[in-house]
């Protein structure tokens, strides 16, 4: 266990909702890294957030943004849901140190979001 | 553009030999270089990570990184059924000006035959 927490487990939308998913950083870390890991693939980086502004992003369109909160904890939002939304939703957290060890990401148990 | 190759297998080993999972990078300006286990329908794990060239290891687990030749390997020695899983390779560029996250392989399903 990491101590990354991520809520909810599962969760079912229809093409053009919108969704909300969460995570809480393990105790000490103040880097949240939101990934998509689609079936068969690897995890692919959506952005990350430090100090709540956002710190760098992949390559996903904005219909994909976030949010952290003074406590670390941290938002993933999803807007207009396409089918290929549907995947393994993935919440790592990290303590930057200005040193090569500032990626050492630890991964949350995920949120399944299915798009019908 | 970051890519990162993996073999995605499936890889069988013979309980208590070694297994050995591989792994190349495109982008020379990659500096860190992990390895995350992923059992099915869960998250990944992390095992290991290298910065040096060199070994590194860690119990029954080495890590190697050739920075020269763009590979960086794992080796499972002494292999057990619960070692059977997913192996994500995951690379970090640390450019200073911001987070470019990491760039991970497909992964290679190991599965270790009793």
């Amino acid at each position: 266990e990491t101590g990354v927490t991520q809520s909810p487990t599962h969760l079912i939308k229809t093409r053009g909702q919108q969704v909300t998913l969460r995570c809480s950083s393990q105790s000490g870390h103040n880097t949240v890294s939101w990934y998509q890991q689609a079936l068969g693939q690897g995890p692919q980086f959506i952005f990350q957030y430090y100090r709540e502004e956002e710190n760098g992003r992949g390559n996903f369109p904005p219909r994909f943004s976030g949010l952290q909160f003074p406590n670390y904890s941290s938002e993933l939002n999803v807007n207009a849901l396409e089918l290929d939304d549907s995947a393994l939703y993935l919440c790592a957290s990290s303590l930057p140190s200005g040193g090569l060890d500032q990626e050492t990401q630890y991964f949350g148990p995920g949120t399944r979001l299915l798009v019908l | 553009q970051k890519e990162v190759e993996q073999n995605s297998g499936p890889l069988s080993v013979p309980e208590g030999a070694i297994a050995s999972l591989n792994c190349t990078y495109s982008d020379r300006g990659s500096q860190s270089f992990f390895w995350y286990r992923q059992y099915s329908g869960k998250s990944p794990e992390l095992i290991m990570f290298i910065y040096s060239n060199g070994d590194k290891e860690d119990g029954r687990f080495t890590a190697q990184l050739n920075k020269a030749s763009q590979y960086v390997s794992l080796l499972i020695r002494d292999s057990q059924p619960s070692d059977s899983a997913t192996y994500l390779c995951a690379v970090n560029i640390y450019s200073g000006g911001g987070a470019d996250g990491l760039t991970f392989g497909k992964g290679t399903h190991l599965i270790i035959q009793p």
